[in-house]
């Protein structure tokens, strides 16, 4: 089966200015998470979808971070402004399973660096 | 909420030679423990996990262990292979819609 798709692979911008990643599941896979990996720490959940509504945003920076995943298939995670220490890989990850993390599809991720 | 301490930060071993990595979990709830292995580049990718009904659990060269008194688990990789050298995290959950909590993670160099 195709795995995870994220792009861009890589982005670079400067700090103020705004980013988009866009994130593919694998089909069938109702829940949805992003991730953030800053440089040698482990993830850290945003936010997680199942279906098209939102379980859990907790640790989403809403005043500059914006997620949606349209018709529960596709996501888009957006930053505005950008700051630098929003440097990191944003993962996206899948599951057809609620939250446990078995059954969890990683994508490879989008490096920020924002400068 | 759950945080996982993770150990060593860094781990350095010869071929064919055991690597154990340890962590620790504060929320006494967390009742599944996964355990990721990311290669340079890529996104995590789970190996191994346990629920907290089991003690032990193993695949192959890979096991882990629980101890849900003292809030520790394991994983232990024996006979290591090159191909083994990459960054493991260690994670906890509750379950269900639960969020999985990773640790700080550990980069594993097996020398051949």
């Amino acid at each position: 089966e195709a795995g995870v798709a994220q792009s861009p692979r890589y982005k670079i911008i400067e700090k103020r200015q705004s980013v988009a990643f866009w994130c593919n599941p694998i089909s069938g896979h109702a829940t949805l998470y992003w991730y953030q990996q800053i440089l040698g720490q482990g993830p850290k959940l945003l936010i997680q979808f199942q279906n098209n509504g939102v379980v859990d945003d907790s640790q989403l920076p809403k005043d500059r971070f914006s997620a949606e995943r349209l018709k529960g298939v596709d996501s888009t995670l957006k930053i505005q402004p950008a700051k630098l220490e929003d440097s990191a890989v944003y993962l996206c990850a899948s599951s057809l399973s609620t939250g446990t993390g078995r059954g969890y599809t990683f994508g490879s991720g989008t490096r920020l660096t924002v400068v | 909420g759950e945080n996982v301490e993770q150990h060593p930060s860094t781990l350095s071993v010869q071929e064919g030679d055991s690597a154990v990595i340890k962590c620790t979990y504060s929320d006494s709830a967390s009742n599944y423990f996964p355990w990721y292995k990311q290669e340079l580049g890529k996104g995590p990718q789970l190996i191994i996990d346990i629920r907290s009904n089991v003690g032990e659990k193993k695949d192959q060269r890979i096991a882990v262990t629980l101890n849900k008194t003292a809030k520790h688990f394991s994983l232990h990789i024996t006979e290591t292979q090159p191909e083994d050298s990459a960054v493991y995290f260690c994670a906890a959950s509750e379950g269900g819609y639960q969020k999985v909590t990773f640790g700080i993670g550990t980069k594993l160099q097996v020398i051949p």
